[in-house]
C-alpha cells in the first residue's frame, strides 16, 4: 500500500518558471489538502478538496492553482514561481479525521 | 490571534524526563483534535488523538480542557528517540474536514 505518493522530491525553479508538483493517494479518501510548510513554521493549508471535481482555497492559495479530476490525484500548479513560493509542500488525504501525509517536495526558487 | 498557538521550544530535556506540552486553540466549535510528530526533514506522522476523557498511549498522555481550549501531551520517561517537533492539529465540527496546524514545539531529548 502506497498511502500518499508525491513527486518530485526535489526542485529548483527559475524566477517566472511554472511546474506542477505531483499528489496521488491509492486509499480512495475524499479529503484531500496541500499544506506548505517554511523553516520552523507550522503548516499552512493552500488548497483543499472534498471529493474529485471539488476544490477550494485555503489560507494561502495566491500563486497556485489545483484540480481534482479524480479521487486519487490532486496536483498543485504554480505559474510564475517566485523566491516566496520557496518551501517544502506537502499533500495529505484523509478519509475521516486522521491525515496522511506525503513525504513533502522541496522546492527552491532562484 | 492564531487559530492554533503552540510554544516553539525548544524543551531541552535528559533521558527518563517527564514534559508536557501545551496548545491552545481559538475557535471554540473545534471538535476534532490530534497530536502529529514531525522528523526533522519529514512528513507529519499521527502520533495520537486527543478526546475529552483524556487518552493514554504507552508514555504518552493526551488531555483536552474545553473550557479553556487547550489540549496537552506528556511523555514519561523520555527517550532519545522522542527528539522530534510535536504539532498540534485542530478541526472545527460541520461543513468541510480542515485540520489546522500549530507551528510544533520541538523536543531535544539528551543522554
Amino acid at each position: 500500500n502506497a498511502g500518499v505518493t508525491q513527486t518530485p522530491k526535489f526542485r529548483i525553479l527559475k524566477i517566472g518558471q511554472s511546474m506542477t508538483l505531483q499528489c496521488t493517494q491509492d486509499m480512495n479518501h475524499n479529503y484531500m489538502y496541500w499544506y506548505r510548510q517554511d523553516p520552523g513554521m507550522g503548516l499552512k493549508l493552500i488548497y483543499y478538496s472534498v471529493g474529485a471535481g471539488i476544490t477550494d482555497k485555503g489560507e494561502v492559495p495566491n500563486g497556485y492553482n489545483v484540480s481534482r479530476s479524480t479521487t486519487e490525484d490532486f496536483p498543485l500548479r504554480l505559474e510564475l514561481a517566485a523566491p516566496s513560493q520557496t518551501s517544502v509542500y506537502f499533500c495529505a488525504s484523509t478519509p475521516d479525521r486522521k491525515a496522511f501525509f506525503g513525504q513533502g517536495t522541496r522546492l527552491t526558487v532562484v | 490571534r492564531k487559530e492554533v498557538e503552540q510554544d516553539p521550544g525548544p524543551f531541552n530535556v535528559p533521558e527518563g524526563a517527564t514534559v508536557a506540552f501545551n496548545c491552545t486553540y481559538s475557535n471554540s466549535a473545534s471538535q476534532s483534535f490530534f497530536w502529529y510528530r514531525q522528523d526533522c526533514r519529514k512528513e507529519p506522522k499521527l502520533l495520537m488523538s486527543v478526546y475529552s476523557s483524556g487518552n493514554e498511549d504507552g508514555r504518552f498522555t493526551a488531555q483536552l480542557n474545553r473550557a479553556s481550549q487547550y489540549i496537552s501531551l506528556l511523555i514519561r520517561d523520555s527517550k532519545l528517540s522522542d527528539s522530534a517537533t510535536y504539532l498540534c492539529v485542530v478541526s472545527a465540527s460541520g461543513g468541510s474536514y480542515i485540520p489546522t496546524f500549530g507551528r510544533g514545539t520541538s523536543l531535544i531529548v539528551h543522554p
